[in-house]
């Protein structure tokens, strides 16, 4: 069973500041991660889907990095919003087996005014 | 914008009793997926179905659940004789390639007495 990890599990970050955080996954058979915002009261929404090392996205203010060597990627929000406050959620996909795309827990982004 | 909707929203039973959840998944997307969420712990997998049949199940997807896509346009999740521990939100997603991004619906929160 893959064990996908997020941290922090949750943060508070004033209006304006920039923020990162982490997801860290098993490596081998690595075929696939994605990133996910969960608002409250609504779906998850996709944010990216990565599949190669060294990959970069970007969003408007979010982007994100893959490292599938080491097995992480981070989250950057630049200039946080009041509407960025969400639950962020990254799922990793090893390919094959019973696992299918296995979630870490979220971070969950409090931004403060 | 095409969405994934889920019914019921809600829906409280008597352990034991047999449930059905319905979802209708993006109408051009082939890929299909149950997943769920008990209060307070990570979303987790428990099926995922392609071209008319399982592709994917976790050990959470026992003898008790089962899939199934009727009509062309539904896809349901069945619990046969539900738990007390079945009690979760339960989301149906849906996409186009085998890890493309997941379109979620909103849920059918399932709560057993």
């Amino acid at each position: 069973i893959l064990n996908v990890e997020q941290s922090p599990q949750s943060l508070h970050v004033q209006e304006g500041d920039s923020t990162n955080f982490t997801c860290s996954f098993p490596s081998s058979n690595f075929y696939a991660l994605h990133w996910y915002r969960w608002e409250t009261a609504k779906s998850p929404e996709a944010l990216f889907v990565m599949t190669l090392n060294g990959d970069e996205k970007k969003k408007g203010r979010i982007s994100a990095t893959l490292n599938t060597k080491e097995g992480y990627s981070y989250l950057y929000i630049k200039g946080s919003q009041p509407e960025d406050s969400a639950t962020y959620l990254c799922a990793s996909y090893s390919g094959g087996g019973a696992d299918g795309l296995t979630f870490g827990k979220g971070t969950h982004l409090i931004i403060q005014p | 914008e095409p969405e994934v909707t889920q019914t019921p929203s809600h829906q409280v039973t008597q352990m034991g009793q047999e449930v059905i959840l319905r979802c209708v998944p993006i109408s051009n997307h082939l890929y299909f997926y149950w997943y769920r969420q008990i209060l307070g712990q990570k979303v987790e997998f428990l099926v995922s179905f392609y071209n008319n049949e399982i592709s994917e199940k976790s050990e959470i997807f026992d003898d008790q659940f089962s899939v199934e896509r009727p009509d062309g346009s539904n896809f349901t999740l069945k619990i046969r004789s539900t738990k007390l521990e079945d009690s979760a939100m339960y989301f149906c997603a849906s996409s186009e390639a085998q890890v493309g991004e997941l379109f979620f619906g909103e849920g059918s929160r399932l709560t057993v007495l």
